[in-house]
């Protein structure tokens, strides 16, 4: 079973520049996340998606932060204009529905972003 | 809410030596707890998960933890380290929704 993909591995841009970030999950996997890591610190979700509508995105700042799954499948995840402090890992991750209960989440290998 | 405090954000042991990664979670719901590992430029990939079954959770590479209710722990251990679990590791908890809360991660050091 492929894993959670994702692209670019890295990128370098310039402050007030735009980025965006591409996901793949899991084939079936209904819920998508969006995280980001800091350096030194724990993921912490961005946004959520229940197959194309958005679960939850309290912690996504929507001035600049936008994320869309169109098709209920694959993802992106955009920053315009991106800031020095949004330097970070942006992690992918995908998890199936079932029945009942909390699901484990798989993750991409992320996108690294570097803010010049 | 849901939150999760891991104690020590780096640990050292040597090689063979016992591994403890302290984690211990608030909830207002039972909670679902896992612990992760991150690799250098990996993702996450799951160790093991609790989910209110056996207090004891046995997970991949000789790793397990226990579920301790009074104490709101939920410790990751291994009897004897490898030079291979060297790296970061996450402990997160999740009620309802699906949403996970990571802890701030512990970088573990495996000494020759």
């Amino acid at each position: 079973e492929a894993g959670v993909a994702q692209s670019p591995r890295y990128k370098i841009i310039e402050k007030r520049q735009s980025v965006a970030f591409w996901c793949n999950p899991i084939s079936g996997h209904a819920t998508l996340y969006w995280y980001q890591q800091i350096l030194g610190q724990g993921p912490k979700l961005l946004i959520q998606f229940q197959n194309n509508g958005v679960v939850d995105d309290s912690q996504l700042p929507k001035d600049r932060f936008s994320a869309e799954r169109l098709k209920g499948v694959d993802s992106t995840l955009k920053i315009q204009p991106a800031k020095l402090e949004d330097s970070a890992v942006y992690l992918c991750a995908s998890s199936p529905t079932r029945l009942a209960g909390v699901n484990e989440q798989f993750f991409g290998p992320g996108t690294r972003l570097t803010v010049l | 809410a849901q939150s999760v405090t891991q104690l020590g954000s780096h640990v050292s042991v040597s090689e063979g030596a016992l591994v403890l990664l302290r984690c211990n979670y608030s909830s207002s719901v039972p909670p679902y707890l896992f612990w992760y590992v991150q690799y250098p430029n990996q993702g996450l990939q799951l160790l093991l998960k609790y989910t209110s079954a056996a207090t004891l959770v046995k997970g991949i590479n000789g790793f397990e933890a226990e579920f301790k209710k009074s104490e709101t722990s939920f410790h990751l251990t291994k009897p004897s380290a490898h030079m291979s679990d060297a790296a970061e590791y996450f402990c997160a908890v999740s009620g309802t929704g699906n949403q996970f809360y990571f802890g701030t991660g512990t970088s573990l050091t495996v000494i020759p």
